[in-house]
């Protein structure tokens, strides 16, 4: 299994909601991200994983929140989101934080009401 | 300061005819370049990796560290190879932070 599989694909959800977002890899890979992506724009970084635990915070606001409960899994818990959040949220992985190529998911697409 | 600069937004180009994307870094270390690509609708690939030197679906790229470039090459453009193309430089920092140019949307026209 080469793939980042994201759940769910769309997603709309009201400024009062709570939701998470799940992303899963069985390539052994030991470094997660989170990234926020908008139309025609690159990828911003969020989160970094590291063998579970958090290594990077890009200085995310804390309505976003990441978890890591295996080493092929993560999730972001969203709560009291803002219109601003609508993005594509991808998630990748990579062997190791080293040089490796990051695998990215298809993505979820958020958009808040 | 780290950074990647694609300085096209839009290359539009005929079926057949030569392309070059455009990328320079601004980096200090020894860089690690990647291309990434974006499909209508798909995911993100990964097209090169400047230390493996292959060459995928028709595409080179060479590191050119005098001129700090990693620009993309293919001799014979197909219609297939419309989508957006993401330049990355990976810092040696052991951070897996990425580096995103702001990407070229490359249309190829029958």
């Amino acid at each position: 299994d080469t793939e980042v599989t994201q759940t769910p694909k769309h997603l709309v959800m009201g400024m009062t909601n709570k939701k998470s977002l799940k992303c899963e890899q069985h390539m052994g890979h030991r470094a997660m991200y989170w990234y926020k992506q908008k139309a025609k724009k690159p990828p911003e970084l969020m989160f970094v994983y590291s063998y579970e635990k958090l290594s990077i915070n890009e200085s995310v606001p804390s309505r976003f929140s990441p978890e890591c409960p295996n080493s092929s899994l993560l999730n972001l818990h969203l709560h009291a989101l803002q219109p601003e959040d609508s993005a594509l949220y991808l998630c990748a992985s990579s062997q190791g934080l080293g040089r490796q190529p990051q695998h990215f998911g298809d993505g979820t697409r958020l958009s808040i009401l | 300061a780290q950074r990647v600069t694609q300085p096209e937004k839009l290359l539009s180009v005929f079926k057949g005819a030569p392309v070059e994307l455009k990328c320079n870094y601004s980096y200090s270390g020894s860089p690690e370049l990647f291309w990434y690509v974006q499909y209508s609708r798909q995911r993100l690939q990964l097209l090169l990796r400047h230390i493996s030197r292959e060459s995928i679906k028709g595409f080179t790229a060479d590191l050119n560290k005098g001129e700090t470039s990693f620009h993309l090459k293919k001799p014979f453009a197909q219609e297939e190879d419309s989508a957006m193309y993401y330049c990355a430089l990976n810092l040696a920092s052991n951070t897996g932070k990425l580096i995103f140019g702001q990407g070229t949307t490359l249309q190829v026209k029958p």
